[in-house]
C-alpha cells in the first residue's frame, strides 16, 4: 500500500488559492493518486484523482511531478466552505482500495 | 443519482448488543467498500465487495464482525457483542470498475455504552 506525507495543517485566506502538498515517494506505476476531503461528521467527499498527468476539474487541479514522487492539489479560490481535511491517497492493486493517513487540516480565514 | 445512503446514520447501544447497519450504493457501482473512523483519526479500510463477492478483509475485521452483500446490491455491517471500542464512524463507499473515484455515504455513528 503506497503511503503518503502530508501536513498535519495548513491556513489560507479566504479567496486566495491553496497548494496543498503530498509526498508519495513508494506509490507504484499504476497506482492513481486521489485526493479527498471531509466536513466533520460527514463522509469523505472525491476532489480529484489522477495518474501521471495534470488534471483539472470544477472543485480543484492536481499537479503531478515528473517522477511521480509527489502532487499538489491546488484550490484556485479558497472559500469559507473549502474547510476541511484534505486526504492524499495512493490506489491501486486488485481492490483498488483507499488507505487513509491523517490528512492536512485547512483553515481558511475570512 | 441519490448517492450512497447509510442506515442508520446513529445508533447507541449497550455492549454485548449487536448491531447491523445498512449501505445502499449508487445503483451502477458494483464495489462496495467498509470504512470505519475514530475520532480525530483518517477512515481505516475494513472490507470490499464486487458484486456479491467479499473479495478483501481487513485484519480489523474481527470475528465479531461480519458483512455481506446478497445479490450484489445493498450491503449490511454486523457486528456482535459489541465492546466500547467498537464506537466510531462506520463509512460506506462505491465505486464502478473503472479507476474512478469513490462515494462515501454519510455514515452510521455508533456509541457503545
Amino acid at each position: 500500500d503506497a503511503k503518503t506525507t502530508q501536513p498535519n495543517s495548513m491556513e489560507s485566506n479566504e479567496e486566495e488559492p491553496v497548494h496543498l502538498p503530498c509526498n508519495h515517494s513508494t506509490i507504484s506505476g499504476t497506482d492513481y493518486i486521489h485526493w479527498y476531503r471531509q466536513l466533520p461528521s460527514q463522509g469523505p467527499e472525491y476532489v480529484i484523482h489522477g495518474l501521471t498527468s495534470n488534471v483539472n476539474n470544477r472543485m480543484a487541479s492536481l499537479a503531478i511531478a515528473e517522477d511521480r514522487k509527489s502532487s499538489t492539489l491546488i484550490l484556485h479560490r479558497a472559500t469559507l466552505r473549502d474547510a476541511a481535511v484534505y486526504y492524499c491517497i495512493g490506489a491501486g492493486g486488485s481492490s483498488y482500495k483507499l488507505i487513509f493517513g491523517s490528512g492536512t487540516r485547512l483553515l481558511v480565514r475570512p | 443519482d441519490t448517492g450512497v445512503s447509510q442506515d442508520p446514520r446513529h445508533k447507541i447501544t449497550k455492549r454485548g448488543q449487536n448491531v447491523t447497519f445498512r449501505c445502499d450504493p449508487i445503483s451502477e457501482h458494483n464495489r462496495l467498500y467498509w470504512y470505519r473512523q475514530t475520532l480525530g483519526q483518517g477512515p481505516e479500510f475494513l472490507t470490499y465487495f464486487q458484486n456479491e463477492a467479499q473479495l478483501e478483509k481487513s485484519r480489523l475485521l474481527s470475528d465479531r464482525f461480519s458483512a455481506e452483500r446478497p445479490k450484489g446490491s445493498f450491503s449490511t455491517l454486523e457486528i456482535q457483542r459489541t465492546e466500547q471500542g467498537d464506537s466510531a464512524m462506520y463509512l460506506c463507499a462505491s465505486r464502478t470498475n473503472r479507476e474512478g473515484g469513490y462515494t462515501f455515504g454519510s455514515g452510521t455513528r455508533l456509541t457503545v455504552v
